[in-house]
């Protein structure tokens, strides 16, 4: 049972495109981030949102969390052949050990995003 | 480059055998995270270890087992190998172990069982 849907799971666009990603989930998860990933790298960190109803800008693409933080949106503006990769988005939830919160992410299945100049 | 670095880069062994990952965290960094990344699974949280000490489990075999070192480091060892275990396994690390702590992951080591 994957916690987190992605959609859609490939998308092929011409340059100048609008694109928008989901991330859907039946559970509420404390954060959610973003995540960019290349061939033959790791993942990298575009963005966590914590707070339903969040909403955060990073040049051209927009993230938006969820009122009652159980999904999210990642829309990119005029699309660039540099954003071709995996997206990843990732839920943390909270645990308690010790007082101290820490918690482990679950990751979406990913989109594919090709980008054609 | 996210200042995490793990070796080998690509492994390839025998179903049955038994390989160690190695990971070297980030200056700084006391959490370490283990992730298994396969085309039909995804990428999945297997363990973290903060400071030495185990601190949050995943989807972890008990064919595989884990490791931090006091100078930080970790090791992800998978032993009685099987087809299925071929996959890219990712090290990441934070400097805490909270939520929103960022994660920085490094470029992964290619296991493939043949």
């Amino acid at each position: 049972t994957q916690l987190l849907e992605q959609s859609p799971q490939f998308l092929s666009i011409q340059e100048g495109e609008n694109l928008t990603v989901y991330c859907n989930s039946s559970s509420v998860f404390s954060s959610l981030q973003w995540y960019r990933q290349e061939p033959g790298e790791g993942p990298v960190l575009l963005v966590t949102v914590v707070t339903g109803g969040e909403v955060k800008k990073l040049k051209r693409l927009t993230f938006q969390f969820g009122d009652a933080r159980k999904d999210s949106s990642l829309h990119i503006t005029a699309a660039q052949p540099g954003d071709t990769g995996l997206y990843l988005c990732a839920g943390a939830r909270r645990d308690r050990f010790g007082g101290t919160s820490y918690g482990k992410l679950t990751f979406g299945q990913g989109t594919i995003l090709t980008v054609h100049p | 480059d996210s200042g995490v670095t793990q070796t080998p880069k690509h492994l390839i062994t025998a179903t049955g055998q038994r390989v160690t990952l190695r990971c070297s965290p980030r200056s700084g960094d006391l959490s370490v995270y283990w992730y298994q990344q396969s085309l039909d699974q995804g990428l999945q949280f297997l363990i973290q270890y903060y400071n030495g000490e185990e601190r949050a489990k995943g989807n972890i075999l008990e064919r595989f087992s884990a490791q931090q070192f006091p100078d930080l480091h970790s090791e992800l060892n998978l032993s009685s190998l099987e087809l299925g275990d071929s996959a890219l396994y990712f090290c990441a690390s934070s400097v805490g172990q909270v939520l929103t702590d960022t994660q920085y992951f490094g470029p992964g080591t290619r296991l493939t069982v043949l």
